[in-house]
C-alpha cells in the first residue's frame, strides 16, 4: 500500500521567503508528526497532531513555523521569512499505533 | 540537558561481533521506548519496542531499566547489513515521540 508521502523532495528557496511542506498520511493514520533532521543529528521534534488538531506544538521553534491538518489527513508545514538557519531535511510520519511511527522520505530544504 | 542521550559513536565492529549501545532518558514520567534504525540518507524505521520485562526480536535484544532511566540494544552476531544509526525514541506524556541523536554503527568483513 501507498506510504507516506512528503512533497516537494527537494525546496531551495531564497533568505526572506516563505515555504510550504506538504505531508500526506498513511490513509487512516490519526497521528501525524513533523520533524526535522540535520546531518550527523537525530530527528528534532517539531509538532504532533492527532486528527484534525496539534496535540503538541513544543518543538516548533519560533513563530515563523506553523502547521495545520485541517480534515485530519494531509498536513501543511509551513514557514515565513526562511532563514539560513532553517535549511534541513524536514521529515514526516504518521501512525496508528503509539510508536509506531512511518516516515517518508523528507523534504530537504536549501536556504540561499 | 538533552531529553535522550545516546553515545553517538561510531562504533566500528567486526562481522559477528556483539556489540550494545546504550541511551538515557530525562523524563521519568515516560511510558514507553522504542529503538528505530535510520540507514545512509534514508528515513527512520521502527526496529523494536522496549519492553519492561525485556525482549528479543532474533538477533536484537532491547532492555529497560527504569529506575536508572537508561534503555539499551544489544545486537549479536553482527551482520554487514546491520550497519546504520540507531536512535532511541522516548514517547511524551503527550504523546510526542523524542528522539535521540542515533549510534552509528559500522560493520566490517
Amino acid at each position: 500500500g501507498a506510504g507516506v508521502s512528503q512533497t516537494p523532495s527537494n525546496k531551495v528557496t531564497e533568505k526572506g521567503k516563505y515555504v510550504e511542506l506538504r505531508c500526506d498520511p498513511i490513509s487512516g493514520h490519526t497521528a501525524l508528526y513533523w520533524y526535522r533532521q540535520s546531518l550527523g543529528q537525530g530527528p528534532e521534534f517539531l509538532i504532533y497532531f492527532q486528527g484534525t488538531g496539534a496535540a503538541d506544538d513544543s518543538g516548533l521553534p519560533n513563530d515563523r513555523f506553523f502547521a495545520v491538518r485541517p480534515e485530519g489527513s494531509v498536513s501543511t508545514l509551513k514557514i515565513q521569512r526562511t532563514e539560513r538557519g532553517d535549511s534541513a531535511v524536514y521529515l514526516c510520519a504518521s501512525s496508528l499505533k503509539a510508536g509506531e511511527a512511518f516516515f517518508g522520505q523528507g523534504t530537504r530544504l536549501t536556504v540561499v | 540537558r538533552k531529553e535522550v542521550e545516546q553515545d553517538p559513536g561510531p562504533f566500528n565492529v567486526p562481522e559477528g561481533a556483539t556489540v550494545a549501545f546504550n541511551c538515557t532518558y530525562s523524563n521519568s514520567a515516560s511510558q514507553s521506548f522504542f529503538w528505530y534504525r535510520q540507514d545512509c540518507r534514508k528515513e527512520p524505521k521502527l526496529l523494536m519496542s522496549v519492553y519492561s520485562s525485556g525482549n528479543e526480536d532474533g538477533r536484537f535484544t532491547a532492555q529497560l531499566n527504569r529506575a536508572s532511566q537508561y534503555i539499551s540494544l544489544l545486537i549479536r552476531d553482527s551482520k554487514l547489513s546491520d550497519s546504520a544509526t540507531y536512535l532511541c525514541v522516548v514517547m511524551g506524556n503527550t504523546g510526542k515521540l523524542i528522539f535521540g541523536q542515533g549510534t552509528t554503527l559500522q560493520v566490517k568483513p
